[in-house]
């Protein structure tokens, strides 16, 4: 069974860092490309980033390029997103996604990590 | 702003039909055949309900299904039931920077 679990989401200030954590099971995790997909409460989903099978191609939202950095250990079955310089308008639950392989479409996606960001 | 745009709404009776629309440009919808919708329903995770246009998974009622007209897709659920009220986005691959595009959501109401 393809599960996906997040951690690290938390209350933090304006401009402060996080790194949220997404442990994946049940497949190949090095097969898959993998993606962030965040949604602020009440709001709708909105793409955050993807990162390729191998690690080597990331593509990032505008609205968090140059301050969020993702990236994937293939040995640990883990992808990280590394949140920097953080505003409230990041606040939202943050989704790991996983796409199919040869598709472009999200076939499995985790239960979210709440980040919060507030003064 | 959303970069594909959905009716903030629609309603039908159950039995009825709708149709909600996703509008896009030539660079997302109507360059790809990569558009797939999603169901949510309230505190839930999103689940996949169509992709590349008009695929069903398995498992995904038969009433759910979908379709591409130009730089709009369009997902038609028929024999409205009550379990369908949700929340339900479309996506899109994107040839811009931002590789992919969510609409705002529709929210479904069973009247």
């Amino acid at each position: 069974e393809v599960q996906l679990v997040e951690s690290g989401g938390g209350l933090l200030q304006p401009g402060g860092s996080l790194r949220l954590s997404c442990a994946a099971s049940g497949f190949t995790f090095s097969s898959n490309w993998m993606h962030w997909v965040r949604q602020a409460p009440g709001k709708g989903l909105v793409w955050v980033s993807r990162i390729n099978p191998d690690g080597s191609v990331t593509t990032y939202a505008d609205s968090v390029q140059g301050r969020f950095t993702i990236s994937r250990d293939n040995a640990k079955n883990t992808l990280y997103l590394q949140m920097n310089s953080l505003r409230a308008e990041d606040t939202a639950l943050y989704y790991c996604v996983r796409t199919k392989v040869g598709g472009y479409y999200f076939d499995y996606w985790g239960q979210g990590s709440l980040v919060t960001v507030s003064s | 702003q959303s970069a594909l745009t959905q009716p903030a709404s629609v309603s039908g009776s159950p039995g009825q039909s709708i149709t909600i629309s996703c509008t896009g440009t030539s660079s997302d919808i109507g360059g790809y055949n990569y558009v797939s919708w999603y169901q949510q329903h309230p505190d839930k995770v999103p689940k996949l309900m169509i992709y590349d246009v008009s695929n069903r998974p398995s498992g995904v009622s038969n009433r759910f299904s979908g379709s591409k007209s130009g730089n709009t897709a369009s997902l038609t659920i028929s024999g409205l039931q009550a379990e369908d009220e949700a929340d339900y986005y479309c996506t899109s691959y994107s040839s811009s920077t931002t590789v992919r595009v969510f609409g705002g959501g529709t929210k479904l109401t069973v009247l």
